[in-house]
């Protein structure tokens, strides 16, 4: 079974440093793309970025360049999000999904993690 | 960047209504578009991709259509578990967006 499993919830203050996990099982986790995709309290759905783990090749939106860090560590089928200095702002659910076929970014997103609750408040 | 927008952003149905969502994209995005369901404090569900190929597993219920700018689902029978946030999403080489999401509530 594919599985995608995330690390537990956080309660981290303004300007703290924070890695949050996605571990993938049950399939060659080189070969396909992972993304992440947050979801504030009450709000939609909004696409921050994807990483082969593979090669490491990235590519964040936009919107997201340069607040976060999206990497991977292949040999233990781990993917990671990362803030160097949270804020109030980054306060929502963060999901880790899989794209659905191996090596293409032209893919939807399936499966996805259970999510990550991120709470930055001082 | 390409625009999508989703209507109704809620909608009251019934059990055993025939429930059809609409998302626009705001230029030719050919059949690069997935619909997903999610339902509160869950992570969401692949329901449907390439705009009309349904997942397996997914009841039958559930089909999708369009190509270029203007794709459907369509619940045939809504049936108690299908009230829940639905959501579109445009996928491409480089980047991901998103519907605003549909909610499906009880009438």
């Amino acid at each position: 079974e594919v599985q995608l499993v995330q690390s537990g919830a956080e309660v981290k203050e303004p300007g703290e440093s924070l890695k949050i996990s996605c571990k993938g099982s049950g399939y060659s986790f080189s070969s396909y793309w992972i993304g992440w995709v947050r979801q504030m309290p009450g709000k939609g759905l909004e696409w921050m970025g994807i990483i082969y783990p593979g090669d490491s090749d990235t590519r964040y939106s936009p919107s997201f360049q340069g607040q976060v860090t999206i990497s991977a560590a292949k040999s233990i089928s781990t993917a990671y999000l990362q803030w160097s200095s949270l804020k109030a702002s980054d306060t929502a659910m963060y999901y880790c999904a899989r794209l659905g076929e191996p090596i293409t970014t032209l893919s939807w997103f399936d499966p996805w993690g259970q999510g990550t609750l991120v709470i930055v408040s001082s | 960047d390409i625009q999508m927008t989703q209507s109704p952003s809620t909608l009251s149905a019934s059990v055993g209504d025939r429930v059809i969502i609409t998302c626009r994209a705001s230029q030719s995005i050919s059949t690069w578009l997935a619909w997903y369901q999610q339902k509160p404090g869950e992570a969401p569900n692949l329901l449907i991709h390439r705009a009309s190929n349904v997942k397996s597993g997914v009841p039958s219920r559930f089909s999708g259509s369009g190509s270029g700018t203007v794709f459907t689902l369509t619940i045939s029978s809504l049936q108690p578990d299908d009230f829940a946030t639905y959501y579109c999403q445009h996928y491409d080489t480089y980047s991901g967006t998103f519907g605003q999401g549909t909610k499906v509530e009880i009438k």
